[in-house]
């Protein structure tokens, strides 16, 4: 399975953006990137995917580098509420039998 | 809103016991999944099940057994509960035809094992 690398930890101030990169060098040209989020005492939850071009959802950007081998989570505007281990996912296809492999994410702190 | 609800959130059993953990979800989603989360280790994969009386292994299922009588309700079982077992384990769910495309998770159960 091809594997992610993220940071350990990152800091940013509240209401700025923040920019949490993934390197995954092996990525094949089937693999989606996917990102889950968990917040303290909650299971993760499911924040953007992408396969090749950029996405925008309600919580994020997903900017995805032309030759695939890194991406950026955006979060646009960063509060409180966004303290939470970010975790950067390849999964091979889409079909029900992929597994998903969580890392160890990177720990965001948000500074008041 | 979309729920995945675990039966405990906290729970302590010995060594030895026999332990159930009961996921539900009201989503009406085929695949359920069965992690555990350990510090340093991230998150694991124990069993999934992609339809009722379905299970698939994970990456360490050994230990462990699962039941998916109803599509709703996914269980995991450990037969006789030993100290290593002791972990958060998070249940999730999520509807076909992707795996892992937007899994919804429960809010976990810690389970201790004296």
């Amino acid at each position: 399975d091809a594997k992610t690398t993220q940071p350990n930890s990152m800091e940013s101030n509240e209401e700025e953006p923040v920019h949490l990169p993934c390197n995954h060098s092996t990525i094949s040209g089937t693999d989606y990137i996917h990102w889950y989020r968990q917040l303290p005492s909650q299971g993760p939850e499911y924040v953007i995917h992408g396969l090749t071009s950029n996405v925008n959802n309600r919580m994020a950007s997903l900017a995805i580098a032309e030759d695939r081998k890194s991406s950026t989570l955006i979060l646009h505007r960063a509060t409180l509420r966004d303290a939470a281990v970010y975790y950067c996912i390849l999964s091979r296809t889409m079909n029900r039998d992929d597994k998903i492999i969580f890392g160890k994410g990177t720990r965001l702190h948000i500074l008041p | 809103d979309v729920k995945v609800t675990q039966s405990s959130r906290y729970l302590v059993k010995r060594t030895g016991e026999k332990v159930f953990l009961e996921c539900v979800q009201d989503m009406d989603h085929e695949n359920m999944f069965w992690y555990r989360q350990d510090p340093g280790l991230g998150l694991r994969l124990i069993y999934f099940s992609y339809d009722v009386k379905m299970k698939e292994k994970g990456d360490i299922p050994e230990g462990y057994s699962v039941s998916r009588e109803k599509k709703e309700r996914f269980s995991l079982i450990l037969e006789s509960a030993s100290t290593n077992q002791t972990s958060m384990y998070l249940c999730a769910s999520s509807s076909p035809p992707t795996g892992i495309y937007e899994q919804y998770f429960g809010p976990g159960t810690r389970l201790t094992v004296t």
